[in-house]
C-alpha cells in the first residue's frame, strides 16, 4: 500500500469549511483514496472515496491532485459532532484497509 | 437496515485464558474483517475473511485466529490472552470483494477486552 502523510492535528471553527490535507506521493494507477473517520470510542465510518474525478455526497468533498499525489477532504459546515479523528487511505480495491495515525480534527464553538 | 453488531460489547478476562468475539455483518455482504485498537494506537488489521475463506492476516501471531461462518456471521479468537492484547476489537464488513472492488467498509461498534 502507498503511505499517506497527514497533519497530526487541526481545529476549525464550527460552521466553516473544515479542509483536511493527506499526501500520498506514492499512490498507483489503481490505487482509490479513502477517507473514514472515528468519533471516540466508536468504530471507523467510511467518508468517502475516489479514485482520479473529484467526488461530493452528503457527507464531504474529495478533491483529488491532477497528479494524484494529494487530496483534500472537505467538510463544508463544520459542526462539533465532526470533531474526530480522519483518516486517509490509499488501496486497491480489494485489499485490506491500512490505517495510519490520521490527523485529529477539533471543531471549535 | 442493521448495522454490523458485535458481542460482547465490554470483556475482562484474566492472562492466559481464551476469549472469542464475535461480529455479524450487514446483510448481503460477505466480507469481513477485523482489527485490533489498541489504547492510544491506531487500527491494526488482523484477518479478512470472504465468503467463508480466510483472504489475508495481519501481523499478529498464531494465538489470534477465526473463523467465517456460512450466513457470514464471524468469530475472532484469542488464545493465551497476554496483558497487551487489551485492546478495542472491530469488526467490518463489506460486499464480496470478488465484486465491488471498490467496496468501502461498514464498522460495527466493537467489543473492548480488558485483560488483567
Amino acid at each position: 500500500d502507498a503511505k499517506t502523510t497527514q497533519p497530526t492535528s487541526m481545529d476549525c471553527a464550527e460552521g466553516r469549511a473544515a479542509n483536511l490535507p493527506c499526501n500520498h506521493s506514492t499512490i498507483s494507477g489503481n490505487e482509490y483514496v479513502y477517507w473514514y473517520r472515528q468519533i471516540h470510542s466508536q468504530g471507523p465510518q467510511y467518508i468517502i472515496h475516489g479514485l482520479k474525478n473529484n467526488e461530493t455526497n452528503e457527507m464531504a468533498s474529495l478533491i483529488i491532485t491532477e497528479d494524484r499525489k494529494s487530496s483534500t477532504l472537505i467538510l463544508p459546515h463544520a459542526t462539533l459532532r465532526d470533531t474526530a479523528v480522519y483518516y486517509c487511505i490509499v488501496r486497491r480495491g480489494n485489499e485490506k484497509l491500512t490505517f495510519g495515525t490520521g490527523t485529529r480534527l477539533t471543531i471549535i464553538p | 437496515e442493521a448495522g454490523v453488531t458485535q458481542s460482547p460489547t465490554h470483556l475482562i478476562k484474566t492472562r492466559g485464558q481464551q476469549v472469542t468475539l464475535r461480529c455479524s455483518p450487514i446483510s448481503g455482504h460477505t466480507s469481513v474483517y477485523w482489527y485490533q485498537q489498541a489504547l492510544g494506537l491506531g487500527l491494526q488489521f488482523l484477518l479478512w475473511y470472504d465468503e467463508g475463506e480466510e483472504r489475508n492476516r495481519g501481523n499478529f501471531p498464531p494465538r489470534f485466529s477465526g473463523r467465517q461462518f456460512p450466513n457470514y456471521s464471524s468469530e475472532l479468537n484469542v488464545n493465551a490472552l497476554e496483558l497487551e492484547d487489551s485492546a478495542l476489537y472491530l469488526c467490518a464488513s463489506s460486499p464480496s470483494q470478488t465484486s465491488h472492488v471498490k467496496g468501502e467498509q461498514f464498522f460495527g461498534p466493537g467489543t473492548r477486552l480488558t485483560v488483567l
